[in-house]
């Protein structure tokens, strides 16, 4: 399998529940990134990752809880989330933090949290 | 002030069309420029990027005017599978910054 990977595409949680996204890239990349996509609103820079380590964290709350394992792989760990929280969440890798060459987005995950 | 700003739309257009967007920038410093196109609930995915001395795929033509701080994206003879959310993206230093999107759709 090629590209950005995403799961789940969707996802529907309780304020009290846990849960994590998932992303997984196949391109050989060095950064991945989490975004937030809300409705009438610009895509959200929220975590950016280069060789594992985190970058950049434009003030997430922490009830959104990165990790990023290897350099394929990054997850977004979710617990008592808020209903305004609803958003795709699109991951996104480059071959290099902040380099627009390659840069590719997962399908993303709908979240809906009620 | 926003980063970078686009005009929501939406454009309705009927087929054959021409039709341009515009989005501004605020910093100066701004080193690259970018359009991607967004289906409707999909992932961006770049459509082309802008250089200063303007450039063409097809039917499209992006244009950078650096002094202005604002780039265009022009679409001839629009087809119906052109309707989509246009995002306009920057980059300063490691940041990409994003537009909100312009919503277009090419009526029959």
């Amino acid at each position: 399998e090629t590209g950005v990977t995403q799961t789940p595409r969707h996802l529907v949680m309780g304020m009290t529940n846990k849960k994590s996204l998932k992303c997984e890239q196949h391109l050989g990349h060095n950064a991945m990134y989490w975004y937030k996509q809300s409705a009438k609103k610009p895509l959200e820079l929220m975590f950016v990752y280069s060789l594992e380590e985190r970058v950049e964290n434009n003030s997430v709350p922490s009830r959104f809880s990165p990790e990023c394992p290897n350099s394929s792989h990054l997850f977004l760990h979710l617990h008592t989330l808020q209903p305004e929280d609803s958003a795709l969440y699109l991951c996104a890798s480059s071959q290099v933090a902040g380099r627009a060459y390659g840069y590719t987005f997962g399908s993303g995950t709908r979240l809906t949290v009620v | 002030r926003k980063e970078v700003e686009q005009d929501p739309g939406p454009f309705n257009v009927p087929e054959g069309a021409t039709v341009a967007f515009n989005c501004t920038y605020s910093n100066s410093a701004s080193q690259s420029f970018f359009w991607y196109r967004q289906d409707c609930r999909k992932e961006p995915k770049l459509l082309m990027s802008v250089y200063s001395s303007g450039n063409e795929d097809g039917r499209f033509t992006a244009q950078l005017n650096r002094a202005s701080q604002y780039i265009s994206l022009l679409i001839r003879d629009s087809k119906l599978s052109d309707s989509a959310t246009y995002l306009c993206v920057v980059t300063t230093g490691n940041q990409f910054y994003f537009g909100t999107g312009t919503s277009l759709t090419v009526i029959p």
